[in-house]
């Protein structure tokens, strides 16, 4: 049973137009969520997180949504560059410090 | 500053054989947590360490154990391998947070091939 989900494998998008990556969960019990970028050859890099008590946070260019009812959230990023293309881990934890991720979805900006 | 740093970076093994991963957390951080990454999935949590203790466990067979130093770095052991053990092991560190964190720093994996 995968508690984190990304159902999209891929999206492709236009340089300088919005990029939206979508995950849903299923464990009511997270309270904290995460996303993370990964490059070939590399870990995973923390990009943004927002804690459940929350609906939106925002860093530069990039905005997480959470709803809490839909057990759902996205990542926004506005404007997308082509060095943003890379594979986007959502991931999810409780305060236990575990962390559980999704299958990743791989983003390609073209120029 | 260093960040998180993970030897060897590749590793090929036969089944049945043992391996140890090794592990140096970002500086000041005291929690080091392991995962799997099979090919195309995202990573699964296999352990976690603090203050040299396991305090949390993902759903792995005893087969894989691990160890925390006092200078906070940590050992990842894989006891009688198998070919589904074949997968990019990612180490991650934490800063001191109370008793815990949520964003972690990953290394770049040690990728262990089992023949």
């Amino acid at each position: 049973d995968q508690q984190v989900k990304q159902n999209s494998p891929s999206l492709s998008v236009q340089e300088g137009r919005i990029s939206i990556l979508n995950c849903d969960y299923t464990n009511s019990m997270f309270d904290y969520f995460l996303w993370y970028k990964k490059y070939p050859a590399e870990g995973p890099t923390f990009l943004i997180s927002i804690s459940s008590i929350k609906d939106k946070n925002e860093d530069g260019r990039f905005t997480v949504f959470l709803n809490k009812s839909a057990k759902h959230l996205s990542l926004h990023i506005v404007p997308s560059q082509p060095g943003d293309s890379a594979v986007y881990f959502c991931a999810a934890g409780t305060n236990a410090g575990k962390s559980t991720f999704g299958d990743g979805t791989t983003l390609t900006v073209k120029p | 500053d260093a960040g998180v740093t993970q030897s060897p970076t590749h590793l090929i093994k036969t089944r049945g054989q043992q391996v140890t991963l090794r592990c140096s957390p970002k500086s000041g951080h005291d929690t080091v947590s392991w995962y799997q990454q099979a090919l195309g999935q995202g990573p699964q949590f296999i352990f976690q360490y603090y203050e040299e203790e396991e305090r949390q466990r993902g759903n792995f067979p005893d087969r894989f154990s691990g160890h925390q130093f006092p200078n906070y770095s940590s050992e990842l052991n894989v006891n009688a391998l198998l070919l589904g053990d074949s997968a990019l092991y990612l180490c991650a560190s934490s800063p001191p947070s109370g008793s815990y964190s949520y964003e972690q720093y990953f290394g770049p994996g040690t990728r262990l091939t089992v023949t």
